[in-house]
């Protein structure tokens, strides 16, 4: 059963705190990302990797750092620098990289109180 | 960077009508995508339209592209209650402008509600 898991579905955290929201894929595709939305927004691009030990910055990489160490893996930690972390977050991943479809997991909601 | 702008916001129909969805953008693309989320969930990818490309589709969806205009049109013919969910265009550049330029970028969605 190929797609994409991203666990957990609800996360709560104090502030503070660093979490990591896991991804992980069986598609065997090479390019991964990382998406946060906010309610009524559209999807904004955290950070992208579009091979094994390689990771690029997307628009709002402040606060988050990511690692590529597996094809299949691509967690996000959301540190404590970042300022207003409650949001949905989305992991993605594409057979082509670069401007192709892509497949999304189910998103974690992360809440910071 | 470049943003796709859904328009309308919000879409109420009843079930059997027609849905229209509109995308415009900024600057020159390689290729506008269309994908659908229903509330609380992942993104599922509908169609991708290449610039080369005037018109697809797929099932009961069809979708234009005016690159003279930058602007996209999604069509669901005769709508159901299950095509109710939020609609986004997303697109890629065609060149190169920085970090993150070959990237989707996503505009923030047409909610359409399928009235039963």
């Amino acid at each position: 059963d190929g797609g994409i898991t991203q666990s957990p579905k609800y996360l709560f955290r104090k502030e503070g705190q660093n979490v990591t929201l896991s991804c992980e894929q069986n598609l065997n595709h090479d390019a991964m990302y990382w998406y946060r939305q906010d309610p009524g927004q559209g999807l904004r691009l955290i950070y992208y990797s579009q091979i094994v030990n390689d990771f690029q910055k997307g628009d709002i990489a402040e606060g988050y750092s990511v690692s590529r160490e597996k094809k299949e893996s691509f967690p996000l930690t959301v540190t404590s620098a970042q300022k207003n972390p409650t949001a949905f977050y989305l992991c993605a991943s594409s057979p082509f990289g670069t401007g192709s479809e892509q497949y999304f997991g189910p998103g974690t909601r992360l809440t910071v109180t | 960077s470049q943003q796709g702008e859904e328009d309308p916001q919000a879409l109420s129909i009843q079930e059997g009508e027609n849905a229209t969805m509109n995308c415009s953008y900024k600057t020159s693309i390689n290729n506008l995508q269309w994908y659908r989320q229903n509330s609380g969930r992942g993104l599922v990818h509908l169609i991708l339209i290449r610039s080369n490309e005037r018109e697809k589709h797929s099932g009961r969806l069809r979708v234009t592209l005016d690159t003279s205009k930058k602007s996209s049109s999604l069509l669901i013919t005769a709508s159901r209650a299950a095509d109710t969910a939020s609609y986004f265009c997303a697109t890629v550049l065609d060149t190169y402008s920085g970090a993150g330029s070959y990237q989707l970028t996503f505009g923030k969605g047409t909610k359409l509600s399928v009235i039963p």
